[in-house]
C-alpha cells in the first residue's frame, strides 16, 4: 500500500516566524500530485497548496511554499510570517495520476500551534 | 464556490443501530469519497464512487456500505453500529476530468454508545 508519512505529530512557532512541516511518501509512479491541506478547529478541510510531480519548480502560494524533492520523495511545507490563523492540523496527501479516480492517501497530520 | 454538505455535524447512536451519513455536492463532480479521521492515523478511505451506482472499496471498508443513486448524493451506511466506529467522518468530491483537488464537507463526528 502506498504510504504518506508525517513524522512530526506537533509543531509550534512564534507569530511572524517561519516553520517547516515535513512529509515523505512512497510511490512507484512517475505521474502523481501532492497536496497540503489545513484543518482548523472548524473541521473544514482547506487546500493550502498543490504540486504536480512532473513540475520541477516548487509551488508557492503567498506565505506558503513547498520544497519538493522528487528523488528523495519528500514534500515539505514552509509557512513564512506565521499568523495566529495558521494554527490548525495540517495534512500532507498524495493523489496518483491516471485512472486512480482521484483517491487521496493522507499522512497522519501535524498539529501546528502559533504563539503570539 | 464548490460546496460539499454533510447532513449532520454531530451524531450519537446506539450500538446495533443502522446509521446513515448523507453527503451532497453541488459541482457535478463524478468522484465522491468517504474518509474516516482518527487521531494519529490521519484520514483513511472507506469507500469511493466514480459514477452513479458505481462503488469501490477503499482501505477500511469493513462494517460499512455505501449508496449512490444520484450523482450529487453519496451515502455512507453503518449496518449495525459498533463502538469502534466512533470517529470523524469526512465526505469529499472531485472532478474526474479536471486535475483539481478534492473538496471536503465539514465532517460528522459520530459517537456510538
Amino acid at each position: 500500500a502506498q504510504t504518506v508519512t508525517q513524522s512530526q505529530p506537533e509543531m509550534s512557532v512564534q507569530e511572524a516566524e517561519t516553520v517547516t512541516l515535513s512529509c515523505t511518501y512512497d510511490t512507484s509512479e512517475s505521474d502523481y500530485y501532492l497536496f497540503w491541506y489545513k484543518q482548523p478547529p472548524s473541521r473544514q478541510m482547506i487546500l493550502v497548496i498543490r504540486q504536480e510531480a512532473y513540475k520541477q519548480q516548487n509551488a508557492t502560494e503567498n506565505r506558503f511554499s513547498v520544497n519538493f524533492q522528487k528523488a528523495a520523495k519528500s514534500f515539505s511545507l514552509k509557512i513564512s510570517d506565521s499568523q495566529l490563523g495558521d494554527a490548525a492540523m495540517y495534512f500532507c496527501a498524495k493523489k496518483a495520476g491516471g485512472t486512480s479516480y482521484g483517491k487521496l492517501t493522507f499522512g497522519q497530520g501535524t498539529i501546528l500551534t502559533v504563539h503570539p | 464556490d464548490v460546496k460539499v454538505t454533510q447532513s449532520s455535524r454531530y451524531l450519537v447512536k446506539r450500538t446495533g443501530e443502522k446509521v446513515f451519513l448523507e453527503c451532497v455536492q453541488d459541482m457535478d463532480h463524478e468522484n465522491m469519497f468517504w474518509y474516516r479521521q482518527d487521531p494519529g492515523l490521519g484520514l483513511r478511505l472507506i469507500y469511493f464512487s466514480y459514477d452513479v451506482k458505481m462503488k469501490e472499496k477503499g482501505d477500511i471498508p469493513e462494517g460499512y456500505s455505501v449508496s449512490r443513486e444520484k450523482k450529487e448524493r453519496f451515502s455512507l451506511i453503518l449496518e449495525s453500529a459498533s463502538t469502534n466506529q466512533t470517529s470523524m467522518y469526512l465526505c469529499a468530491s472531485s472532478s474526474m476530468t479536471l486535475n483539481t483537488e478534492a473538496f471536503f464537507g465539514q465532517g460528522t463526528r459520530l459517537t456510538v454508545v
